[in-house]
């Protein structure tokens, strides 16, 4: 069964310094992984994904992500950091072996606060 | 493009009832899921449908249902309403296999 951990519950960080979120994950066969960001009271509004091919993705709003294989992770990341990036971050994992099934597994989450 | 449109935006339901959610994908995406997200659980898989037809479902009881109509528009139904039914209730439409799936606005339900 597909699972992803995000282990941590909150990341502080100040304004202009780079940010890391963290996840891993567990799948049977290739994951297909993404990331997502919720605002209050909103919906989840997708960042970036890894299908295949180069392990660093690049997404939306300045956002990057590195899989790592070996580690199986999967770790978000922005050099700079903005205020505006405070919010709820999810990352998720769909199983490559089922192809056609939308099915998305999800971490718990992590908040992102980001101090002026 | 317009995005996924979920309504309605809120729902306050009394238990026992039953409650229908819609939602408009993004026009040309033929693949809805539906995720239930709670304080407690997270977000949790509902169900998906591809062409009418669904393809997935999550571990949830009999009370909640589905369908996708010709349109790629899709509902969902939960009978009997419970407390615990309280949630942010997410649609999500995905263009085809292998792409990302771009999510609504919620349906926010509270049960009393």
């Amino acid at each position: 069964a597909q699972s992803v951990a995000q282990p941590e519950d909150q990341v502080n960080v100040a304004e202009g310094n780079p940010l890391t979120v963290k996840c891993t994950y567990s799948v049977s066969g290739n994951p297909y992984l993404f990331w997502y960001v919720q605002y209050p009271n909103r919906g989840l509004q997708f960042l970036l994904k890894y299908i295949t091919g180069d392990n660093l993705v690049k997404g939306s709003y300045g956002f990057e992500a590195e899989f790592n294989k070996s580690q199986t992770s999967f770790h978000l990341k922005k050099p700079s950091a903005l205020v505006s990036d405070s919010a709820l971050y999810f990352c998720a994992v769909r199983d490559g072996v089922n192809t056609g099934f939308q099915k998305l597994v999800f971490g718990t989450g992590t908040r992102l606060l980001v101090s002026p | 493009k317009a995005g996924v449109t979920q309504t309605p935006r809120y729902l306050i339901k009394t238990r026992g009832q039953q409650v229908t959610l819609s939602c408009s994908p993004i026009s040309g995406h033929r693949s809805v899921s539906w995720y239930q997200q709670t304080p407690g659980q997270g977000l949790q898989f509902l169900f998906e449908y591809f062409s009418e037809t669904q393809r997935n479902k999550g571990n949830f009881p009999g009370r909640f249902s589905g369908r996708q109509f010709s349109n790629s528009r899709s509902e969902m139904n939960v009978s009997t309403l419970e407390l615990g039914d309280s949630a942010l209730y997410l649609c999500a439409s995905s263009e085809r296999d292998n792409t990302e799936a771009f999510f609504g606005q919620g349906t926010r339900l509270t049960v009393v």
